[in-house]
């Protein structure tokens, strides 16, 4: 059964980058079939995409986020990892990281694995 | 302010039907992307309940539908039971965006 895990710091300054990464563990991050995903939700409102990454080393950006995201994989530790530089309050979300079983542009792609979620707050 | 459009709240009694709209535009929903639903449980992930506008994945009851047409989709829940309780959420692919969009969340709420 694939699992993800995401893990990194709860609490960020402000100004400062927010460093995640997600572990999976069930599967290989290397598949040619699929893609991998960062989504966010801040406290009590709806889900926003991040952006998602190949093993092969494509990267799609959510363009409300684009310069200050990026995402990167390490196939050695079947890991991908998201960095947001310049963080505000507005930044304080739940992070999630979820698999696309198909290309993010594809038109038909959705998430089909998740993680259970880790709590970022953007504070000094 | 999300590109999809959701009521805020849903609600029916045990047993009873209920449906969620899911309204989009010219570059996802309108221009034929698929549209998918989520479930989130409260405290929890959202979960895949709906892909390719109307497939369940294994293990979701079949009470469980969705539909699309034109600009819109809906998902029906039949037979509502207490479990059904949680934030249900569609997301599409949007063109001008290049990337995955999400409805704003609808509140199921089981009287």
């Amino acid at each position: 059964q694939l699992q993800l895990q995401e893990s990194g710091p709860g609490l960020v300054k402000p100004s400062e980058t927010l460093s995640l990464t997600c572990t999976v563990s069930g599967g290989s991050i290397s598949s040619s079939t699929y893609y991998w995903a960062w989504i966010r939700q801040p406290p009590g409102k709806g889900l926003e995409w991040i952006g998602s990454m190949f093993y092969g080393g494509s990267t799609y950006y959510n363009p409300s986020l684009k310069g200050r995201v990026t995402i990167s994989v390490d196939t050695s530790k079947n890991h991908f990892s998201l960095r947001l530089s310049s963080v505000t309050a507005a930044d304080t979300a739940m992070y999630y990281c979820a698999r696309h079983p198909s290309p993010p542009s594809s038109g038909w792609s959705y998430f089909d694995y998740w993680g259970q979620g880790t709590l970022v707050t953007v504070s000094s | 302010q999300s590109v999809l459009t959701q009521p805020p709240s849903v609600s029916g009694a045990p047993g009873q039907r209920v449906t969620i709209s899911c309204t989009g535009s010219s570059p996802n929903i309108g221009a034929g992307y698929d549209v998918h639903w989520y479930q989130q449980l409260p405290g929890t992930a959202p979960k895949l309940l709906i892909y390719g506008n109307n497939n369940r994945p294994s293990g979701v009851p079949d009470r469980f539908s969705g539909s699309k047409s034109g600009t819109s989709a809906s998902l029906a829940i039949t037979g509502l039971q207490a479990e059904d309780e949680a934030d249900y959420y569609c997301q599409s692919y949007d063109s001008s965006l290049s990337g995955s969009v999400f409805g704003g969340g609808t509140k199921l709420t089981v009287l």
